[in-house]
């Protein structure tokens, strides 16, 4: 059974710094990797797709990367801004259907 | 494109009562699924469909059930609700196309049975 970590589960950093999210899998047979970003009470919007042949994807401020063979993604958000405060998921595509989630890491910006 | 779409938006239930979540999406995804998501705990898959009149279970498929009569709509039917169903729900859909299968999810609907 794929098992999907994120640490930390918090994480409090000023305005501009660099984020760093980590995300680890047990199981490195992924068809894709896709990071999330859910604002409170709200649904997830998606932020990244990385494909198991991928070793990166970016978009803006964010890019995301993959190690199939170590069961890591790394997400990172250059420059942080107050809206950046949210909780980042990350989940794991097998080859069925079945998505795995991470419980998430939340975020604040603090200005 | 309104994308995914989920009624209602909260729900408040007694115990022992049956009821329907809806989803509706109108950007012809062959594939939906159903998530809870509780705290601490991410999303689990509920159940899920690959097309019109194909479902199949997902993690935590107990207590539910789906039917996907057309591409538009798959609803989830509590049966008899118990307290432990408390919790957010969210409605997905996704597509083979370009083979990514990236995930779109609706809003959620947020149930408490008390």
């Amino acid at each position: 059974k794929q098992e999907v970590t994120q640490i930390p589960a918090a994480l409090s950093v000023p305005e501009g710094e660099n984020l760093v999210l980590n995300c680890s899998f047990t199981d490195s047979a992924i068809y894709n990797l896709q990071w999330f970003r859910q604002d409170p009470g709200k649904g997830l919007t998606s932020l990244l797709l990385i494909q198991s042949s991928q070793r990166e994807q970016t978009s803006g401020r964010l890019n995301a990367s993959l190690d199939k063979s170590s069961g890591r993604s790394t997400l990172y958000i250059a420059a942080s801004q107050p809206g950046d405060s949210a909780t980042y998921l990350c989940a794991v595509r097998p080859n069925d259907y079945k998505l795995s989630f991470g419980a998430g890491t939340t975020v604040t910006v603090r200005a | 494109n309104a994308g995914v779409t989920q009624t209602p938006k909260f729900q408040v239930l007694k115990t022992g009562q049956s009821m329907t979540l809806q989803c509706a999406q109108d950007m012809n995804h062959e594939y939906m699924s159903w998530y809870r998501q509780d705290p601490g705990m991410g999303l689990r898959l509920i159940h899920y469909s690959v097309g019109a009149g194909i479902t199949d279970q997902g993690e935590v498929p107990n207590g539910y059930n789906v039917s996907r009569s057309t591409t538009e709509d798959f609803p989830l039917r509590l049966l008899s609700a118990a307290p432990s169903q408390t919790s957010v729900y969210f409605c997905a859909s996704s597509y083979s196309g370009q083979g990514t299968y990236e995930q779109y999810f609706g809003p959620g609907t947020r149930l408490t049975v008390t």
